[in-house]
């Protein structure tokens, strides 16, 4: 089945550690994002890609980092520079570019909740 | 700064009543409009798109769109409690540049059996 797998769904993180959350897509898709959901909030884009090699940042980049060496694949690094990381983690992707009506319409993975002890 | 207000709620109806989920938006500019619907610790997933004024039906769900006013509805009829969830309300700003989808916070919406 298509779609797009996030991993690990849960994850607890020591002050001072980096990690990294994987999402991976096999619907062929273009673009790809991640957001942060905080309880109570909208979601907040971190980064975005739209072609392998090339990535944005988003409204909240600070304290993350983000590489896109294949089409499928879009890992979020979490670093020990962001205050706050505590929070749920959507991987998104759609098929297009964002420079058309419809680039609002994601698809977005299961989510990450990433902890800090 | 460009955005999105929704009423976080809780919206509370009766099972088979009209739930009405509002938004407005501050970018005039805007272009595209979508609402996601989010249940408690799941991600969301698009429900409806809208692009120009009046109203878009897809089954129960029916968007409606207001440019002059900067508001964007969405109707639920004959709602079930498996309607119970968060309503996100997405706004894309003019020219589609990178990375400009805006999310409101959530509308709550409880339908009560």
């Amino acid at each position: 089945d298509g779609g797009i797998t996030q991993s690990p769904k849960y994850l607890f993180r020591k002050e001072g550690q980096n990690v990294t959350l994987s999402c991976e897509q096999n619907l062929n898709h273009d673009a790809m994002y991640w957001y942060r959901q905080d309880p109570g909030q909208g979601l907040r884009l971190i980064y975005y890609s739209q072609i392998v090699n090339d990535f944005q940042k988003g409204d909240i980049a600070e304290g993350y980092s983000v590489s896109r060496e294949k089409k499928e694949s879009f890992p979020l690094t979490v670093t020990s520079a962001q205050k706050n990381p505590t929070a749920f983690y959507l991987c998104a992707s759609s098929p297009r570019p964002r420079d058309t009506l419809n680039t609002g319409e994601l698809f977005f993975g299961e989510g990450s909740r990433l902890t800090v002890l | 700064q460009k955005e999105v207000e929704q009423n976080s709620g809780p919206l509370s109806v009766p099972e088979g009543a009209i739930a009405s989920l509002n938004c407005t938006y501050s970018d005039r500019g805007s272009q595209s409009f979508f609402w996601y619907r989010q249940y408690s610790g799941k991600s969301p997933e698009l429900i409806m798109s809208i692009y120009s004024n009046g109203d878009k039906e897809d089954g129960r769900f029916t968007a409606q769109l207001n440019k002059a006013s900067q508001y964007v509805s969405l109707l639920i009829r004959d709602s079930q409690p498996s309607d119970s969830a968060t309503y996100l309300c997405a706004v894309t700003g003019y020219g589609g540049s990178q990375g400009n989808l805006i999310f409101g916070k959530g509308t709550k919406l409880s339908v009560k059996p």
